[in-house]
């Protein structure tokens, strides 16, 4: 069964540094999406993607954040200059459509830890 | 501001029994509604849609809609202990193009007892 997968599973990092959180989608679905979850709190959307530009973004994507499907196949989430407060679970989903019945898969996650 | 509201719980259910999950939204335009389970430091995995009044059954499933009372439940049926998890609501607007960020809750905690 097609899965979304998202590299590294562990991402540990300095505040301030660059990170670079990889997905592949499933391969026929052409939206995708990222949204986090801290520790403890609900799952928040962050953004949404969609040939090749932002459909959506919630307050929270701000100028550090940044996205981008750089081939075929992969979807990036880049956080410029890494915060304390970005320490969560970093999640990739796709969906066959965009908006009704717009059924999302999410992938394993990326446990980002910002020291 | 677009709200879902869930009791956080625990909930806790005897194995075989039915376990009643409820969730309320407040954007009117919601127009998409799904139920993610989420076990412990995973990811949520989607186990329920739907998108009119009414009820829609799938398996030992059934989730039910109220739209003029912006409210919507996840029926479990014959509860088993693998079901224990934390259960996502979410919700999406119809934005007419694009791709539809979803809104969720912040689960309810479900624990069935052999």
């Amino acid at each position: 069964e097609p899965e979304v997968t998202q590299t590294p599973s562990h991402q540990v990092t300095q505040m301030g540094q660059e990170v670079i959180l990889r997905c592949v989608p499933i391969s026929n679905h052409l939206y995708f999406y990222w949204y986090r979850q801290i520790l403890g709190q609900k799952v928040e959307f962050l953004v949404s993607f969609y040939n090749n530009e932002i459909s959506e973004k919630s307050e929270i994507f701000d100028d550090q954040f940044s996205v981008e499907r750089p081939d075929g196949s992969n979807f990036t989430l880049k956080i410029r200059s890494t915060k304390l407060e970005d320490s969560a679970m970093y999640f990739c989903a796709s969906s066959e459509r965009g908006t009704d019945y717009n059924e999302q898969f999410f992938g394993p996650g990326t446990r980002l830890t910002v020291l | 501001q677009k709200e879902v509201e869930q009791n956080s719980g625990p909930l806790s259910v005897p194995e075989g029994a039915i376990a009643s999950l409820n969730c309320t939204y407040s954007d009117r335009v919601s127009q998409s509604f799904f139920w993610y389970r989420q076990y412990s430091g995973k990811s949520p995995e989607l186990i329920m849609s739907i998108y009119s009044n009414g009820d829609k059954e799938d398996g030992r499933f059934t989730a039910q809609l109220n739209k003029a009372s912006q409210y919507v439940s996840l029926l479990i049926r014959d509860s088993q202990p693998s079901d224990s998890a934390t259960y996502l609501c979410a919700v999406g607007k119809a934005s007419g193009g694009g791709a539809d960020g979803l809104t969720f809750g912040k689960g309810t905690h479900l624990i069935i007892q052999p």
